[in-house]
């Protein structure tokens, strides 16, 4: 089974704090993905990755930055949190199968960010 | 642009019952595909069911199917005998359908999510 984790289930910081949300993934996938997750919005994308350090934004990338140094890793930054950053945060994988695209998404569980 | 739009954000079904969660999307594209997602209470999202646009038949998956209507753009999907284990948040997606190397094409756009909670 794929299996995605992420580093913390709850996570409190103050504004202005740099913050790092961590995302691993056991099934060597290509591609990584970052969403926050609001009511009535659904989840909008904030960056992907479709290799090691490459990288896109999304939708949402303003105050957002990622890195991904290995295949199996993929670490959302807050550089300066800020409280409308408050969110679940979500992050997910997937493979690709020859030259075409996968199509299904795996998820973590979800980081629940609140920033005072 | 793709917009996904889910238009009942809350709905309620009694256990053993028939629901259906409503989906329309918008998009130029011609190949693409679709999903059906679950999130339950405090779970981890999960994938549901996926149909492909070119395919013409409606996708099946034990008691969950979907009734594409590619002309109309609209994807609702069908929960039969419902249980209590199909309380969760339901999101419809759309994917363009690409090459891997463009990054873009494994893009998720997700619709707003539909409430459903299946009571006694």
């Amino acid at each position: 089974d794929v299996k995605v984790t992420q580093s913390s289930r709850y996570l409190v910081k103050r504004t202005g704090e740099k913050v790092f949300l961590e995302c691993v993934q056991d099934m060597d996938h290509e591609n990584m993905f970052w969403y926050r997750q609001d009511p009535g919005l659904g989840l909008r994308l904030i960056y992907f990755s479709y290799d090691v350090k490459m990288k896109e934004k999304g939708d949402i990338p303003e105050g957002y930055s990622v890195s991904r140094e290995k295949k199996e890793r993929f670490s959302l930054i807050l550089e300066s949190a800020s409280t409308n950053q408050t969110s679940m945060y979500l992050c997910a994988s997937s493979s690709h199968l020859g030259e075409q695209v996968s199509y299904e998404q795996y998820f973590g569980p979800g980081t629940r960010l609140t920033v005072t | 642009a793709q917009t996904v739009t889910q238009s009942q954000p809350e709905m309620s079904v009694q256990e053993a019952e028939t629901v259906t969660l409503s989906c329309t999307y918008d998009t130029s594209e011609n190949n693409y595909y679709l999903f059906w997602y679950k999130q339950p209470p405090s779970r981890q999202m999960i994938l549901v069911i996926r149909q492909e646009a070119y395919k013409q038949q409606n996708a099946t998956e034990n008691r969950f199917s979907v009734n594409f209507q590619k002309a109309a753009k609209s994807f609702s999907l069908k929960i039969s005998d419902s249980q209590l284990g199909d309380t969760a948040m339901y999101f419809c997606a759309f994917m363009k359908h690409g090459v891997y190397n463009t990054g873009t094409a494994s893009k998720l756009t997700f619709g707003t999510g539909t409430r459903l909670q299946v009571t006694l």
